[in-house]
């Protein structure tokens, strides 16, 4: 158990809805990141949040969009959902920003999402 | 381009044998580089970080190598067990322009089966 939860841990969904997602790191950690992971993408980098704010942006659709709440919990919500969002939600944790130079992530469960 | 690929999808191999996966990289200056172990639907686990500065870590059964002049990192996973089998994924520290931020890009992995 990596002290990183994601809830929920499935969800199903139509397109064009949005839905949300939640994620609490591990206690002391500021970082949150967020993931997808798809067969054929492999895992990507959406994007990263440090003690409340926006750190790094990856590969993140305008679509998609995240925040960090004061108590450090993130969601990440996805709006007009298209079957082509279908996949793994991972979040992860980590200690500090710290130039990511030596830090190690902790991911979360993950959440299945099935957009029909 | 920038890629980072992983030698192949699946490697299939008897207990007892080392273990050898490789990670390539291209049109990337990465400070460091780190391995992941995922089993089926739960997310990557941290087993290992190399730095560009060093050429070789070990922790317990597990070797990995750095080489930036090939651009390359070997994992090995000697006197395997059946236990050892899941996906292992590589990944590397991508800095943006101007180095004030970061975020881990992954390769897809390779699956590895150990036979008993």
């Amino acid at each position: 158990d990596s002290g990183v939860t994601q809830t929920p841990k499935h969800l199903i969904t139509a397109t064009g809805q949005r839905v949300t997602l939640r994620c609490s790191p591990r206690s002391g950690d500021l970082s949150v990141y967020w993931y997808q992971q798809s067969l054929d993408q492999g895992l990507q980098f959406l994007i990263q949040y440090y003690n409340g704010e926006e750190r790094a942006k990856g590969n993140i659709l305008e679509r998609f969009s995240a925040q960090q709440f004061p108590d450090l919990h993130s969601e990440l919500n996805l709006s007009s959902l298209e079957l082509g969002d279908s996949a793994l939600y991972f979040c992860a944790s980590s200690v500090e920003a710290g130039g990511m130079l030596t830090d190690t992530q902790y991911f979360g469960p993950g959440t299945r999402l099935t957009v029909l | 381009s920038q890629k980072i690929e992983q030698n192949s999808e699946a490697l299939n191999i008897q207990e007892g044998k080392t273990a050898t996966l490789t990670c390539n990289y291209t049109n990337y200056s990465p400070a460091y580089l780190q391995w992941y172990r995922q089993d089926p639907g739960r997310g990557p686990v941290f087993l290992l970080l190399i730095r560009e500065n060093e050429k070789e870590k070990r922790k317990e059964r597990l070797k990995v190598t750095f080489d930036t002049t090939l651009k390359q990192s070997l994992f090995h996973i000697t006197a395997s067990q059946p236990a050892d089998s899941a996906t292992y994924l590589c990944a590397l520290l991508h800095m943006n322009y101007g180095g004030s931020q970061g975020n881990l890009i992954f390769g897809k992995g390779t699956k590895l089966s150990v036979k008993p």
